[in-house]
């Protein structure tokens, strides 16, 4: 099945510098791939996504690149803020190609943003 | 537009008891998936219900079940609780079985 590595598992950034996450799946027939960020007490909230015929996609200060080749796929925060303090998790998915299998995410195991003032 | 509304929020179980964990979908959502996670890890997924059938299950024993009612609200069922089912479970609704999920709070189960 697949397997989802998310890395670093921590991350310190001095306010307003960028922060970046990396993830790397194996399932090559993945193409749906999700961003959640995670506070405390509270579930994932979907914060960007891309789909594996996109090779960046862009919201404001985040974005999220794709390499197929390298199965890998990565998150930036720019300008990053105190309240960008929180656990982020990668996850990725087959989407719509099997339905028999549900839409399941596979997530990588986290990492944990804190934005220093 | 409501969100996606999981009962109780938290609760304590003693080994061997059976729980029940309730979810309300988002509106108009009619898929729900139910997800395992441990403290300081990712999520992990159980099963997924599409318009009141299984659609899909994760690498969890026969003790982990499931329903989806008529108005697309679900239950987990877990019976013969173990130590390590304490972790925060999480409900997730979608429209049909596309890759949008909504994430509930979770309940946070602890078993003793």
């Amino acid at each position: 099945g697949e397997n989802v590595e998310q890395h670093p598992s921590t991350l310190s950034v001095q306010e307003g510098d960028s922060a970046v996450i990396k993830c790397t799946y194996s399932d090559s027939a993945s193409n749906y791939f999700p961003w959640y960020k995670q506070e405390l007490g509270k579930g994932p909230q979907l914060i960007i996504d891309i789909r594996s015929n996109v090779g960046e996609k862009k919201d404001q200060r985040i974005a999220v690149t794709l390499n197929k080749t390298a199965k890998h796929f990565s998150l930036h925060i720019t300008e990053t803020q105190p309240e960008d303090s929180a656990v982020y998790f990668c996850a990725a998915s087959k989407g719509r190609m099997i339905k028999a299998a549900g839409n399941k995410l596979t997530f990588g195991g986290g990492t944990r943003v804190l934005v220093k003032p | 537009e409501t969100g996606v509304t999981q009962s109780p929020t938290h609760l304590i179980k003693t080994r061997g008891q059976q729980v029940t964990l309730r979810c309300s979908s988002q509106s108009g959502h009619n898929t729900v998936s139910w997800y395992q996670q441990a403290l300081g890890q990712g999520p992990q997924f159980i099963f997924q219900y599409y318009r009141e059938e299984e659609n899909g299950r994760g690498n969890f024993p026969p003790r982990f079940s499931g329903l989806q009612f008529p108005n697309y609200s679900s239950e987990l069922n877990v019976n013969a609780l173990e130590l390590d089912d304490s972790a925060l479970y999480l409900c997730a609704s979608s429209l049909d079985w596309e890759d949008g999920y909504t994430f509930g709070s979770g309940t946070r189960l602890t078993v003793v």
